[in-house]
């Protein structure tokens, strides 16, 4: 199975700081089809994740464009431009280039 | 709007059945392929099982499968979840997701608490 390690486990920060998560695969996360499908989710606190960023960069509808998403083959990094306080909770990465569908440990992201 | 709403959870003893249910609306259920995936207390999440828009298709992590089946009825715009043989390590809240393309699991359903213990 392919091991989504994220860095940092824990992320303290104040409000209007900017801030990077780093997603690493223990391997390509390149498709044969030329499409590398690597998502961000975040989980605020007692609720069920939801996707902010799919295919690296790609906002998903509605999510403020403050976070964006970088990366190619095995490295990948979330950013927040400007953390507000509705931010706060755990982000995922998670893979579906190769089954089974993987999940990164999850950064939390808290206020210093 | 989309919306996932799961039941069929709670307290069950090892070895035992339990089937969750994902009542589905907002959205042509039909059309999407869908997916359970599980939280362990204070752990994080783990894809356990996915199945196609007709129902055809199944996959399911090393783990369950044998023990766990993944179903829908499309009629009815429910996916269900059927856990036998359960484990004290499948103690977990289990959410049903959508599964789009090539978004992933875009919506996911508020989630259901499985405990097993004797």
């Amino acid at each position: 199975d392919v091991v989504l390690t994220q860095t940092p486990p824990t992320l303290s920060a104040t409000i209007g700081q900017s801030v990077s998560i780093s997603c690493r695969s223990s391997q390509s996360l390149l498709h044969s089809n030329g499409n590398t499908y690597l998502n961000w989710l975040l989980q605020r606190p007692g609720q069920p994740p939801q996707l902010l960023i799919y295919l690296v960069s790609r906002l998903e509808s509605g999510v403020p464009n403050r976070f964006s998403g970088s990366g190619s083959g095995t490295d990948f990094t979330l950013k927040i431009s400007g953390v507000e306080a509705e931010d706060l909770g755990v982000y995922y990465c998670v893979q579906s280039t190769h089954a089974p569908w993987t999940f990164g440990g999850g950064t939390k992201l808290e206020l210093k | 709007e989309v919306q996932l709403v799961e039941s069929g959870g709670g307290l069950v003893q090892p070895g035992r059945s339990l089937k969750l249910s994902c009542a589905a609306s907002g959205f042509t259920f039909s059309n999407y392929g869908m997916a359970w995936v599980c939280q362990a207390p204070t752990k994080g999440l783990e894809w356990v099982a996915s199945i196609s828009t007709g129902g055809g298709n199944t996959y399911y992590r090393d783990s369950v499968k044998g023990r766990f089946t993944i179903s829908r009825d499309n009629a009815k715009n429910t996916l269900y979840l059927q856990m036998d043989s359960l484990r004290s390590e499948d103690t977990a809240t289990y959410y049903c997701a959508r599964e789009n393309y090539p978004q992933g699991f875009d919506y996911w359903g508020q989630g259901v608490m499985v405990t097993v213990s004797s």
